[in-house]
């Protein structure tokens, strides 16, 4: 099985920051690889898909990078509706596995 | 507009079984693959299950964790999926969430484009 490490699990930044969150994979998934971001009580919410592909209704803050086995998921100026926990998630093969997932909150 | 909407949870006895639902409108269910994606309390999200579409023939992927003891199934005509728990551990506690997985044309690649609100299964005596 394919395992997803993020980094850092954890993570306190400002409004207006710079915000980068890293996930690799123990084996190489091309772009098969998307990001959900999740708050309190909610079902996940899909950011980006193919690594890179910013899905519709997003704001343009939100940017992924990396292929192979290591992906960046950066926003580039935290606003207060980003404080959430990100996942990513690859499906590249069964079974989709997700990362650990990193909590972004209000320094 | 695209509604999700799972059923079913509750409080169950460990070795026990549960069947959850998740009646979808809003788009053609029929075209669709749908999974089921939990999260127990306070943890991270945690892939179930897949069922495909009827061009390919309903098949089904599991994980590792469930493989066995959970059974997906879905009715086309209802706008409907289903998710039969068997032989229900601690560790199946969780809320259970349905999801439908759109497929990127160009890639083949697939991703959980819309949610249900999650149904909380609980397994305790």
């Amino acid at each position: 099985d394919i395992q997803l490490t993020q980094s850092p699990s954890f993570l306190s930044a400002s409004v207006g920051d710079r915000v980068t969150v890293t996930c690799r994979a123990s084996q190489g998934i091309s772009s098969y690889l998307s990001w959900y971001q999740q708050k309190p009580g909610k079902a996940p919410k899909l950011l980006i898909y193919t690594a890179s592909t910013l899905q519709s209704g997003v704001p343009s803050r939100f940017s992924g990078s990396g292929s192979g086995t290591e992906f960046t998921l950066t926003i580039s100026s935290l606003q207060p509706e980003d404080f959430a926990t990100y996942y990513c998630q690859h499906v590249n093969s069964y079974p989709l596995t997700f990362g650990g997932g990193t909590k972004v909150e209000i320094k | 507009e695209v509604q999700l909407v799972e059923s079913g949870g509750g409080l169950v006895q460990p070795g026990g079984s549960l069947r959850l639902s998740c009646e979808v409108s809003g788009f053609t269910f029929s075209d669709h693959y749908m999974d089921w994606v939990r999260q127990a309390p306070g943890k991270g999200l945690e892939w179930v299950g897949r069922i495909r579409n009827k061009v390919n023939s309903h098949t089904t992927e599991y994980a590792a964790s469930v493989k066995g003891r959970f059974t997906i199934s879905r009715d086309d005509s209802k706008n409907s999926l289903y998710l039969q728990m068997n032989c229900l551990k601690t560790e199946d506690t969780a809320v259970y969430y349905c999801a439908r997985a759109l497929i990127d044309r160009i890639t083949g690649s697939t991703m959980f484009d819309y949610w249900g609100q999650g149904t909380l299964v609980t397994v305790s005596s």
